[in-house]
């Protein structure tokens, strides 16, 4: 079935420190993977997205990697700072090309402590 | 000048009440979408349209009902409302480039039955 798996639920780390969220797909059609931040209360805002003919993808302190043989995705945040501290999801196409249908994964709570 | 918006943003209603959501896009996409965001944050799509035509029309009870007067609107209506359908709902848009969808959300409906 279409399924999108985002680990781990909740990361905890120190200012400054990297952190790093998994993401694993099963539409092996799947062409594009995307990164949303989340601020409590707010939309769901694009941070970077990577297509399936790219390995990575970086945009200053972030980051993103696509193992299309694994059938993962992960995000990378360096130098991470206390406003980094949101919710991501990752997501991945699914359902064939169904007009960009994406499967969100559950989501991680990035908590960045000064 | 926001690029993707919602109408109204918090609703308060009574079991069995019928309400609106209403969205507009001013980007020029093709495709609209209706998603749902419960209470664990879980991000699921529920609808989408491409240029007025229903397109994805996932699991949703048929009390929910999309309407898309034009490309750059898609309303959803929601008959007899249940305690269950309290959650934030968001629009979101986005225009094929390349085989990709890169979706923008509005800034979400929070929904509140009681």
């Amino acid at each position: 079935g279409e399924n999108v798996e985002q680990h781990p639920s909740t990361l905890s780390v120190q200012e400054g420190d990297s952190a790093v969220i998994k993401c694993t797909y099963s539409d092996s059609a799947s062409n594009y993977f995307p990164w949303y931040k989340q601020e409590l209360g707010k939309r769901p805002q694009l941070i970077i997205d990577i297509r399936s003919n790219v390995g990575e993808k970086k945009d200053q302190r972030i980051a993103v990697t696509l193992n299309k043989t694994a059938k993962h995705f992960s995000l990378h945040i360096t130098e991470t700072q206390p406003e980094d501290s949101v919710v991501y999801f990752c997501a991945a196409p699914t359902g064939g090309t169904s007009y960009g249908k994406l499967t969100f994964g559950q989501g991680t709570i990035l908590t960045v402590h000064p | 000048d926001t690029a993707v918006s919602q109408t109204p943003k918090y609703l308060v209603t009574q079991m069995g009440n019928d309400k609106s959501i209403k969205c507009e896009q001013n980007l020029g996409h093709d495709t609209m979408y209706w998603y749902k965001q419960d209470s664990k944050k879980f991000l699921k799509i529920m609808f989408s349209y491409n240029n007025k035509e229903l397109i994805i029309n996932e699991t949703v009870p048929n009390r929910f009902s999309p309407k898309s007067p034009d490309k750059a609107h898609l309303n959803l209506h929601i008959n007899s409302l249940e305690l269950g359908d309290s959650a934030v709902y968001f629009c979101a848009s986005s225009q094929e480039r390349w085989l990709v969808y890169e979706q923008y959300f509005g800034p979400g409906t929070r929904l509140t039955v009681t």
